[in-house]
């Protein structure tokens, strides 16, 4: 079975440009989340969705941050315009159920962005 | 709310010796406990969860956890290491469907042939 995709799994691009990262989660699953990982600051949660529906984006750092899902099979996270602190590792991850996070996550391979 | 902290960003261990990584938490409701495992250059892994019930939790590869309500306690286990398990290891704690789940820092563990 499929897991979780993401793409690109490396972008490298100068401060100022609109960078969007995608995401299919796994067919079935009805919850899905971004995340950020950095050195410094650990795994973050950004935003998550249920049933397609934006659920929280209390962890979106700032409004350069944006992120959709037109439907069930699909999500994008958008940064315009990005900075050289954006950079980091971002995850997709998906999971079945009611919603929530007491559900086991299934994540992608992850995003690994360089903004110069 | 819920916290986690795990002791040790590092941990060597030799192969074929027992493997320890060490979490607490704090939930002020009973929690769901995971551990994730990462690869490099992969994403997270689930070995195991603790939801209800029997408080010895069997994972993938080897490992288990114990939940000890009385020590706030969700320590990661594993007989004898292997090379393959070099890694990262999160733990992460949740309460009620509604809250976020948190993750530890991580521990990385080496293996020493």
């Amino acid at each position: 079975d499929a897991g979780v995709i993401q793409s690109p799994r490396h972008e490298v691009t100068e401060m100022g440009q609109e960078v969007t990262l995608r995401c299919k989660p796994i067919s079935g699953h009805n919850s899905l989340f971004w995340y950020r990982q950095t050195m410094m600051r650990g795994l973050e949660l950004l935003i998550y969705f249920n049933n397609n529906v934006p659920i929280d984006d209390s962890g979106m750092p700032e409004d350069r941050f944006s992120a959709k899902m037109p439907n069930a099979s699909f999500s994008t996270l958008k940064i315009q315009p990005s900075e050289p602190r954006d950079s980091a590792v971002y995850f997709c991850a998906s999971s079945s159920g009611g919603g929530g996070f007491n559900q086991p996550q299934h994540f992608g391979d992850g995003t690994r962005l360089s903004i110069l | 709310a819920q916290s986690v902290t795990q002791l040790g960003s590092h941990v060597s261990v030799s192969e074929g010796a027992l493997v320890l990584l060490r979490c607490n938490y704090s939930s002020s409701v009973p929690p769901y406990l995971f551990w994730y495992v990462q690869y490099p250059n992969q994403g997270l892994q689930l070995l195991l969860k603790y939801t209800t019930g029997a408080t010895l939790v069997k994972g993938i590869n080897g490992f288990e956890a114990e939940f000890k309500k009385s020590e706030t306690s969700f320590h990661l286990t594993k007989p004898s290491a292997h090379m393959s398990d070099a890694a990262e290891y999160f733990c992460a704690v949740t309460g009620r469907e509604d809250d976020k789940i948190i993750f530890g820092k991580g521990t990385r563990l080496h293996i020493l042939p």
